[in-house]
């Protein structure tokens, strides 16, 4: 069975610093997702990553992906109040189904 | 294109009745997914249809539920004799290639 996995959990950020969260998975698989989700709302979209060694940044986020390793980050640096969310990593599987982690919850603080 | 629709946004029912979730895919998508999250948690696949026939169902997803998508346009998600711990929030989500998009969940609570 697949398992994803984020680390850490939590994550309390000061403001202007930076941090990676982490996301393994268990498969093979090239592609994998970003998501952003603020309190009782749902999932937007951050980053798609169809390829070996795929990097996209947006803003503050830098996302990459090793399929070899089976391992992406999202990096952010300088971390501001805006990116208090929790974020998640999902895996495709198959090309069809998205299997997700249990989410980072991030807190910035200033 | 108006993004994934989803209705009703907020339901509470007491438990052992039934209830109904529709789903809106962004149009041309032919993929369409259910998925269940619960506080603190990822979201967990429940079905998956492509166009109108229903490819896969989570062991998850007990006998109590159902999912249609007629036609391949709509879709909807159905729980019989609701019980508490089905309170979640259920999303739809839609796909075409390689991006899925989600709707904005159906929050469900079950007194």
């Amino acid at each position: 069975e697949l398992k994803v996995e984020q680390n850490p959990l939590f994550l309390s950020m000061q403001e202007g610093k930076n941090y990676t969260i982490y996301c393994n998975y268990s498969t093979t698989s090239d592609r994998l997702y970003w998501y952003r989700q603020d309190p009782g709302k749902s999932l937007e979209s951050l980053f798609v990553l169809l390829s070996n060694g795929a990097v996209k940044q947006e803003g503050r986020l830098m996302a990459s992906l090793d399929t070899k390793a089976r391992l992406s980050t999202l990096h952010i640096t300088a971390a501001v109040h805006d990116l208090s969310a929790t974020y998640f990593c999902a895996v495709d599987i198959d090309d069809y189904k998205l299997s997700f982690g249990a989410g980072t919850t991030v807190t910035v603080r200033a | 294109d108006t993004g994934v629709s989803q209705d009703p946004r907020h339901k509470i029912t007491k438990r052992g009745q039934n209830v109904t979730f529709r789903c809106d895919p962004i149009s041309e998508h032919n993929r369409l997914y259910w998925y269940r999250q619960t506080l603190g948690q990822g979201p967990e696949f429940l079905t998956y249809f492509q166009n109108e026939a229903q490819l896969e169902k989570s062991r998850l997803l007990s006998d109590r539920f159902s999912a249609e998508r007629p036609k391949g346009s709509f879709s909807t998600l159905e729980i019989q004799r609701t019980e508490q711990g089905d309170s979640a929030m259920y999303l739809c989500a839609s796909r075409r290639h390689t991006e899925a998009f989600f709707g904005q969940g159906t929050r469900l609570t079950v007194v």
